[in-house]
């Protein structure tokens, strides 16, 4: 069962460049999510997908889009990467009640240089 | 607006001794807090979760304290074990929002 998976786990990108995050679940949530976590900031939601077919902006959605593509897949682009982009990104899924536990994947830390 | 805060980025807890995590909350109508850990390299994992209609909760080694008035919870680790080092997070919700704040995180770091 591998739960969260994501990929890729490292990427570099130059300023202006473009490429998806991808992220699939095999545990039938419901929701999933997008974070990302910068030194000294926490983990800051990006946008989520409480259903198939819903998706919702977050804390930072500025420079990003998502697609709920089905149950089990929810990507995060990037059209024209910045370095403020740099960080280590984290897909995260639930039932849909997140006060059950949220499953994430192993992250997918990226460079915009 | 920092909504989830824990002031301490880091500690260093002896091992066998108690570990507490601290974190402040501004919102009050939060309903439910949750504590994940983080290994270096690895996606969170959940740990601990309490609702905001209670003021402790406990699961081994692991109690979570909450104080409403004081917009305050804390984790306590009872004993600490060198694998309990890692990064902790908070992180509070409103019920019928999928949106989970988190807090910056503590460096928690057992010494043998």
């Amino acid at each position: 069962n591998a739960g969260v998976t994501q990929t890729p786990k490292f990427q570099v990108l130059k300023t202006g460049q473009s490429m998806t995050l991808q992220c699939a679940q095999d545990m039938n949530h419901n929701s999933m999510y997008w974070y990302r976590q910068d030194p000294g900031m926490g983990l800051r939601l990006i946008y989520y997908s409480a259903s198939e077919g819903t998706t919702d902006k977050g804390e930072v959605p500025n420079g990003y889009n998502v697609s709920r593509l089905n149950k089990r897949e929810f990507s995060l682009r990037l059209e024209s990467a910045a370095p403020s982009q740099t960080s280590v990104y984290f897909c995260a899924s639930t039932q849909g009640r997140i006060k059950t536990q949220a499953f994430f994947g192993q992250g997918t830390r990226l460079t915009v240089v | 607006d920092q909504q989830v805060k824990q002031n301490s980025p880091s500690l260093s807890v002896q091992e066998g001794r108690i570990s507490i995590l601290n974190c402040d909350y501004t919102n009050s109508m939060f309903d439910y807090f949750l504590w994940y850990k983080k290994y270096p390299a690895e996606g969170p994992t959940f740990l601990i979760s309490i609702s905001s209609i209670k003021d402790k909760n406990e699961d081994g080694r692991f109690t979570v304290f909450l104080n409403k008035s004081a917009k305050h919870l804390s984790l306590h680790i009872v004993p600490s074990q060198p694998g309990d080092s890692a990064v902790y997070f908070c992180a509070a919700l409103f019920f019928g929002n999928e949106k989970l704040t988190f807090g910056t995180g503590t460096r928690l770091t057992i010494i043998p």
